[in-house]
């Protein structure tokens, strides 16, 4: 069964600093998803990494993919207030493996304090 | 509508009731999923739509749950005789083309759903 990890689950970072949420995943998979959920709200697609080596970049954010080492992270960098959030890696079916789930990890909850 | 429209946005329902929640998909998505959402959790799979086609149902926590989609559009989730432990978010989520191409999904709001 296809599991994804996040770690850490919760992390409260000073304001300017940089910090990474790492994301592992249990079976074969190229193709993994960053969502963004603020609190009562539902969840925005952040970005979309469908190679081994893939990096995408947006503002302070950076997410890349290790699909050998079955790992994605999400880099913040010089961190500021609105980046608080919950973030959620996601991983969908490879074709051949019979099901159709996109399998969410467990989230990670950011606050940035001022 | 431009995005993924859920109804109701908020459901209180007594123990043993019959609920539907509703998900309106963005025109012309193909893929269709529901997620239900815990406090505090990430969203867990429920049930997948290939246009009118359900492909995946593995998901569903009992035979309670039964989802539809009969023309390939709008999505209804029922839940019979709901259950304390049904109380969560419930998300729906389309994407342009099947499941399995590297497509993200756009969310609804999402129902909350509490049972007393």
């Amino acid at each position: 069964e296809l599991k994804v990890e996040q770690n850490p689950l919760f992390l409260s970072m000073q304001e300017g600093k940089n910090y990474t949420i790492y994301c592992n995943y249990s079976t074969t998979s190229d193709r993994l998803y960053w969502y963004r959920q603020d609190p009562g709200k539902s969840l925005e697609s952040l970005f979309v990494l469908l190679s081994n080596g893939a990096v995408k970049q947006e503002g302070r954010l950076m997410a890349s993919l290790d699909t050998k080492a079955r790992l994605s992270t999400l880099h913040i960098t010089a961190a500021v207030h609105d980046l608080s959030a919950t973030y959620f890696c996601a991983v969908d079916p490879t074709f051949t493996s019979g099901t159709y789930k996109y399998i969410f990890g467990t989230g990670t909850r950011l606050k940035v304090l001022a | 509508g431009a995005g993924v429209s859920q109804s109701p946005r908020y459901k209180v329902a007594k123990r043993g009731q019959d609920v539907a929640l509703r998900c309106d998909p963005i025109s012309g998505h193909v893929s269709l999923f529901w997620y239900q959402q815990a406090l505090g959790q990430g969203p867990e799979f429920l049930t997948y739509f290939q246009n009118e086609a359900q492909l995946d149902k593995s998901g569903l926590p009992s035979d309670r749950f039964f989802a539809e989609r009969p023309e390939g559009s709008v999505s209804t989730l029922k839940i019979q005789r709901t259950q304390q432990e049904d109380s969560a978010v419930y998300l729906c989520a389309s994407s342009p083309r099947r499941s399995g191409v590297g497509e993200k999904l756009f969310f609804g709001s999402g129902t909350q759903l509490s049972v007393l």
